[in-house]
């Protein structure tokens, strides 16, 4: 069963980095996933697509202080300089045949 | 601009049925695959339903199945979802999004459209 898996929650001070983890299930460690940012009363935005090497392309706009990385069944998002704005549900999302599959997303909160 | 509004969204009592909207604007919306995303109070995001550019191919979670129907219509730029049989744990808000390409992540949002199933 394709399952992604965060951690509910993460904080880190401003100007610092984070770097926020989704696990693949066991047998879909090669998935391409999605990152998605939700600001509080918004709905999501697209931040990038992040392929099992770790390439990524992000979406229009998107800071160049977002990044993506890849290793083994983890993928990672890391905000580096972290901003006040930065605050936010971060969610990944992947898909198979017939279905798409979010994580539980990661509340950020900067100190 | 690119842009997706929702709309049709409201309170309904328990087996009710309510047609939401998705107007597109901004881009060739019929080069997209097209998806309902929904998320209840409180909760994470949860794919409800997909289609095809052109309506050829369409897909459901298991929880909405023959319950909700997606459709769309390219001269109009826009998508729908209908709904019947509602129930309380429909209680969401609804977004629509783009599919990149061929693949199956969003790269464009609505701000959402809030559906109350409620006696």
């Amino acid at each position: 069963q394709l399952v992604l898996t965060q951690s509910p929650s993460a904080s880190a001070s401003l100007g610092a980095s984070v770097k926020l983890t989704c696990t693949l299930s066991s047998g879909h460690s090669s998935y391409a996933i999605a990152w998605h940012q939700q600001q509080p009363e918004k709905g999501p935005r697209y931040l990038m697509k992040l392929n099992r090497d770790g390439s990524h392309s992000k979406g229009d706009g998107i800071p160049d202080r977002f990044s993506g990385s890849s290793s083994g069944a983890e993928r990672y998002l890391t905000i580096s300089n972290l901003q006040s704005e930065d605050e936010a549900d971060y969610y990944c999302q992947t898909w198979g045949t017939g279905i798409v599959v979010f994580g539980g997303g990661t509340k950020l909160t900067v100190l | 601009e690119v842009q997706l509004v929702e709309s049709g969204g409201g309170l309904v009592q328990p087996g009710g049925s309510l047609r939401l909207s998705c107007a597109a604007s901004g881009f060739t919306f019929s080069r997209y695959w097209m998806s309902w995303v929904r998320q209840a109070p409180g909760k994470g995001l949860e794919w409800v339903a997909n289609m095809k550019q052109d309506g050829t191919e369409k897909y459901y979670v298991d929880s909405v199945k023959g319950r909700f129907t997606i459709s769309r219509d390219n001269a109009k730029n826009s998508l729908y979802l209908q709904m019947n049989s509602l129930r309380a744990e429909d209680t969401a808000v609804y977004y629509c999004a783009t599919q990149y390409g061929d693949y199956w992540y969003f790269d464009l949002w609505g701000r959402g459209t809030l559906v109350t199933v409620s006696s």
